[in-house]
């Protein structure tokens, strides 16, 4: 049971290039979510999936999109990289109400040059 | 913008002293999460809150929600080296918001 798996776990990119972080899960997890970690800034909310089919804009969407490919796995695209864009990406599910908390990936380290 | 603080944003303890770590929200919370990132890893769900004055303990942590439901603490006793890391406190609802965490070093 791996749980949430994200690829690729570092990543250098140039202003300007593409890139697609993938992230899949294993739990059934309706919901789906893409986070950025900055320094200070805590954990903020790039997009999230309630359910396959749907995508919702978080905190932070300008940038980026998102494919909810199926119920296990749902990407992040950055179409033209920026510097502003290094960050920690974290890939996270959920399931239903109850036990409706986060697992989270273990993160790409993505650096813009 | 954080719809959710926490305060204090660092705190450095030495190895068995005690560590508080306050959340709080202008609004009402239906319930609050706390996560732990351990330096270079992702966060892991701690516990949930939804009661009033709901307390609950895992061994020296002590996690509580006010009575308000606009604020959260989580304290532990005798901190110790592999409790460094930084604790998120979170709001879920429609998805989840993030505190900006506190990020706990101990010395040994």
């Amino acid at each position: 049971n791996a749980g949430v798996t994200q690829t690729p776990k570092f990543q250098v990119l140039k202003t300007g290039q593409s890139m697609t972080l993938q992230c899949a899960q294993d739990m059934n997890h309706n919901s789906m979510y893409w986070y950025r970690q900055d320094p200070g800034m805590g954990l903020r909310l790039i997009y999230y999936s309630a359910s396959e089919g749907t995508t919702d804009k978080g905190e932070v969407p300008n940038g980026y999109n998102v494919s909810r490919l199926n119920k296990r796995e749902f990407s992040l695209r950055l179409e033209s990289a920026a510097p502003s864009q290094t960050s920690v990406y974290f890939c996270a599910s959920s399931g239903l109400s109850g036990a409706n908390v986060l697992t989270f990936g273990a993160g790409s380290r993505l650096t813009v040059l | 913008g954080q719809q959710v603080m926490q305060i204090p944003q660092y705190q450095h303890v030495q190895e068995g002293e005690d560590f508080t770590t306050y959340c709080n929200s202008s609004t009402t919370l239906s319930n609050i999460q706390w996560y732990k990132q351990r330096p270079g890893g992702h966060p892991v769900f701690l516990i949930q809150l939804v009661k009033s004055g709901e307390v609950k303990k895992q061994k020296r942590l002590t996690f509580q929600f006010g009575e308000a439901k606009k604020n959260s603490s989580l304290h532990i006793t005798a901190t110790q080296t592999t409790d460094v890391g930084t604790y998120f406190c979170a709001k879920r609802g429609q998805n989840f918001v993030f505190g900006p965490g506190t990020r706990l070093s101990v010395l040994p």
